[in-house]
């Protein structure tokens, strides 16, 4: 199966930080979406991104979707500790399959 | 509104026995429905896909299956477990046809000894 390529890996910041990661894909996608998991729980949507070109905004979270319509980045601003966590971006295709990429792992440090 | 379940939450099963996962979606009719394994600090690999009862995608040769007896009803199964299938699993749902965010149950870990 595919996967996207996402970076960084991981990320250690400092509370009130910003902080960008990006995904990128050999495909071209139609749907470009950022998910958060939380330990032991499912991944949680944060946006959706269905147009090339598409910056979308969800809080202090900015995601999005590359022209090429073969990458994607998130930013967030202003971390907080409850920002901790894996990020995941994923994409849709032409099918109704949906790759994920994998993941960024984000600590916070107060 | 849609919801999704999956059981059971956490699972430990000795190499060589059976497996059944089960995940099942109330509030919508006729939705895509995944089946994903994540391994330890890694991403989601897709497993299997389903976009109507009966029929079944896969995405990867492996020791598992899946079945869609029922239109909002996805099962994982496997004949004999190996110790390489311990993860995390995941069930995902998407309305269809499915150019849309996807909707995650809460997962199952499964550790085979």
């Amino acid at each position: 199966g595919q996967q996207l390529n996402q970076s960084p890996q991981s990320m250690f910041i400092q509370e009130g930080e910003d902080v960008s990661m990006n995904c990128t894909s050999s495909s071209i996608f139609n749907t470009w979406l950022w998910y958060k998991q939380d330990p032991g729980e499912g991944p949680v949507l944060l946006i959706a991104l269905y147009k090339a070109g598409e910056l979308t905004s969800n809080g202090r979270l900015t995601a999005q979707f590359g022209i090429t319509r073969k990458d994607s980045f998130l930013n967030i601003s202003a971390s907080i500790p409850s920002d901790v966590g894996i990020y995941f971006c994923a994409g849709r295709g032409g099918a109704n399959n949906l790759f994920f990429g994998t993941g960024t792992r984000l600590t916070v440090i107060p | 509104s849609q919801t999704i379940h999956q059981w059971p939450a956490t699972l430990v099963q000795p190499v060589g026995s059976p497996l059944s996962l089960e995940c099942t979606v109330e509030g919508t009719s006729n939705p895509n429905l995944y089946w994903y394994r994540q391994a330890a600090g890694r991403g989601l690999q897709l497993l299997f896909y389903s976009v109507g009862i009966g029929q079944i995608s896969s995405e990867v040769p492996q020791n598992l299956s899946a079945s869609r007896p029922q239109d909002r009803q996805f099962i994982l199964s496997s004949k004999k477990l190996l110790l390489s299938d311990s993860g995390f699993y995941l069930c995902a749902w998407t309305p269809h046809p499915g150019n849309t965010e996807a909707f995650f149950g809460q997962g199952t870990r499964l550790t085979v000894v």
